[in-house]
């Protein structure tokens, strides 16, 4: 098992459509956060979540709505998407949240809005 | 504001020696990461310093002076599996990571 898995490694998807990001670490972590990674750009921290509380929401508009329902599971529901919304969306956890602690990245869900 | 300045892109050559600087701006300062990022890939953890000078870690280095807002990742013996960006990222007061733009390496033969 790899520390940090993401599903589905690929999405298309219409500006109409539902879908969810999957998150999975294996590594008994108590934070984990989701980033959005665009081209040529800072990653963007989009929410963190503490011992399953979001501790952390950087004005992620409401299309973008997270969920955790326990310390190894995170994840992303997604709808009513922009095509500015295509990026690759990067999970990670960390032992805790509050200190600058190594983390561990998964691979990625690369997002392409139509 | 709080901001990370890093070349976009660097080349080198196989076997010579690369360094990508780093430079800060934080609301104070709790430590400076490097990563390192294959394409498609997950990014990896590369090394951390808080104190000012070099720490070395096989054929990579990574040097800070808080004084300046500067690091530097160093390669040596650059092997073509050392193509990739590499992103720095500095720890502020709250414990927020601030994140570069990354810098892409490109290793010729």
């Amino acid at each position: 098992e790899t520390g940090v898995t993401q599903t589905p490694r690929h999405l298309v998807m219409g500006m109409t459509n539902k879908k969810s990001l999957k998150c999975e670490q294996h590594l008994g972590h108590n934070a984990m956060y989701w980033y959005k990674q665009s081209a040529k750009k800072p990653l963007e921290l989009m929410f963190v979540y503490s011992l399953e509380e979001r501790v952390e929401n950087n004005s992620v508009p409401s299309r973008f709505s997270p969920e955790c329902p326990n310390s190894s599971h995170l994840f992303l529901h997604l709808h009513t998407l922009q095509p500015e919304d295509s990026a690759l969306y990067l999970c990670a956890s960390s032992q805790t949240s509050g200190s600058p602690g190594e983390l561990f990245f998964g691979e990625g869900s690369r997002l392409t809005v139509l | 504001g709080q901001n990370i300045d890093q070349p976009t892109e660097m080349t080198a050559t196989e076997g010579a020696i690369v360094q990508i600087n780093c430079t800060y701006q934080t609301s104070g300062f709790n430590g400076l990461f490097w990563y390192q990022q294959h394409a498609g890939e997950a990014p990896t953890f590369l090394s951390y310093n808080v104190l000012d000078g070099l720490e070395e870690k096989g054929r990579f280095s990574s040097f800070l002076s808080r004084s300046k807002g500067y690091s530097y990742l160093l390669l040596k013996e650059l092997q073509m599996k050392d193509s990739a960006s590499y992103l720095c990222a500095a720890v502020d007061s709250n414990y927020q990571l601030i994140w570069g733009a990354g810098t892409k390496l490109i290793i010729k033969p």
